[in-house]
């Protein structure tokens, strides 16, 4: 069964560092999604992105963050200045049509750690 | 706006025993619910959705949910617990243009032999 695979399954950072979260959606898929976990607290929407633009972003995804399709297959988080609070599980997903109802599958997560 | 608040932090039941997760939602027009399933060092597993077709859903591994609209409630249940099911589960609603999810806070379900 296609998956979503994300690389590494655990990165550590010192401040102000830059980060580059890897992600390989389902293949016919064609919107992307990045979601993200603070400890203790709930799952958050990042950014959603189609047609290599980003469709929709959340108040979190502020200049700091970017994302790129760079070869068809991948599909990438840039965080340009780490911070101490980017510290997160970052969670990958792709869903083939990207309206609400279609099913999101998600990848394994990214444990990002910000030291 | 969506949101979907999940009733129970934690939930702890015996092994063979039935399984109730609570949810209820927020929403101005009729909902897409799902309930996501994350076991220990995995990703997020889809169990089941509702989107406006029939309002009791079933899923994988025996689970189901009912939509009820007069409760604004999205409840998740198994008839029978088992080891295999102790995870975090989380209710979502879908929300915007492009779908993205808005999930609750997560329900840690324990699984006692």
């Amino acid at each position: 069964e296609p998956e979503v695979t994300q690389t590494p399954s655990h990165q550590v950072t010192q401040m102000g560092q830059e980060v580059i979260l890897r992600c390989v959606p389902i293949s016919n898929h064609l919107y992307f999604y990045w979601y993200r976990q603070i400890l203790g607290q709930k799952v958050e929407f990042l950014v959603s992105f189609y047609n290599n633009e980003i469709s929709e972003k959340s108040e979190i995804f502020d200049d700091q963050f970017s994302v790129e399709r760079p070869d068809g297959s991948n599909f990438t988080l840039k965080i340009r200045s780490t911070k101490l609070e980017d510290s997160a599980m970052y969670f990958c997903a792709s869903s083939e049509v990207g309206l609400v109802g279609d099913t999101q599958y998600f990848g394994p997560g990214t444990r990002l750690t910000v030291l | 706006a969506q949101s979907v608040t999940q009733l129970d932090s934690h939930v702890s039941v015996s092994e063979g025993t039935p399984v109730l997760l609570r949810c209820n939602y927020s929403s101005s027009y009729s909902p897409s619910l799902f309930w996501y399933v994350q076991h220990p060092n995995k990703g997020l597993q889809l169990l089941l959705k509702y989107t406006s077709a029939a309002t009791l859903v079933k899923g994988i591994n025996g689970f189901e949910a009912e939509f009820k609209k007069s409760e604004t409630s999205f409840h998740l249940t198994k008839p029978s617990a088992h080891m295999s099911d102790a995870a975090e589960y989380f209710c979502v609603v879908g929300s915007g243009n492009t779908g993205k999810l808005i999930f609750g806070q997560g329900t840690t379900l324990q699984v006692k032999p």
